[in-house]
């Protein structure tokens, strides 16, 4: 158990749909990102929070977006859902923004779109 | 832009045997970690190793080391007496030192351990 805790653990939508997933990271973790994982594209960065601001943009479509709020838990917002979107969304987080921290997982967010 | 290779998409290896997995990278800047995650069937990403590109000393964790090359840009995963709990999907990560923390993953490498 990393103690990054995702909510929930599985999605089924359809397409043109809106969803948000939640992401609570280790406690003392300042640092959350968002991490894409589908068949066709492989793992892929998405967006860093840093103490509730973005740091570093990754291959994050238009049509997502995220917020770190105060209590560092983070949401990622997915909107007008299309069946490219079924994927595993992995969050993580670390101490500090740097680089030289390691970064713990969450177990996943498993995201269907119909 | 970063790019991380990893050319063996599947292996397979006899229980309390010897495995490399191997990884290349492509980048312009100097200063970088390099990663080697593991996600088993459960599908959660663990952490197994990590190198600072600074560092000359290979990482070395219990059963696992690197072989870091940082002027071949290499950077390969040895796995010594195997377990059957090691059969997972290895990947290769890279991240560069600085303010914008993009992560790059290989495509991984299927491991399967055999008995």
């Amino acid at each position: 158990d990393s103690g990054v805790t995702q909510t929930p653990k599985h999605l089924i939508t359809a397409t043109g749909q809106r969803v948000t997933l939640r992401c609570s990271p280790r406690s003392g973790d300042l640092s959350v990102y968002w991490y894409q994982q589908s068949l066709d594209q492989g793992l892929q960065f998405l967006i860093q929070y840093y103490n509730g601001e973005e740091r570093a943009k990754g291959n994050i479509l238009e049509r997502f977006s995220a917020q770190q709020f105060p209590d560092l838990h983070s949401e990622l917002n997915l909107s007008s859902l299309e069946l490219g979107d079924s994927a595993l969304y992995f969050c993580a987080s670390s101490l500090m923004w740097a680089g030289k921290e390691t970064q713990y997982f969450g177990p996943g967010t498993r995201l269907l779109v119909l | 832009a970063q790019t991380v290779t990893q050319s063996q998409p599947e292996m397979s290896v006899q229980e309390a045997e010897t495995v490399t997995l191997s990884c290349t990278y492509d980048t312009s800047e100097n200063n970088y970690y390099l990663f080697w995650y593991k996600q088993p069937p459960s599908r959660q990403m663990i952490l197994v190793i990590r190198q600072e590109a600074y560092k000359q000393q290979n990482a070395t964790e219990n059963r696992f080391s690197v072989n870091f090359q940082k002027a071949a840009k290499s950077f390969s995963l040895k796995i010594s007496d195997s377990q059957l709990g090691d059969t997972a999907m290895y990947f290769c990560a890279f991240m560069k030192l600085g303010n914008n923390n993009d992560m790059r993953f290989g495509a991984g490498t299927r491991l399967t351990v055999k008995p």
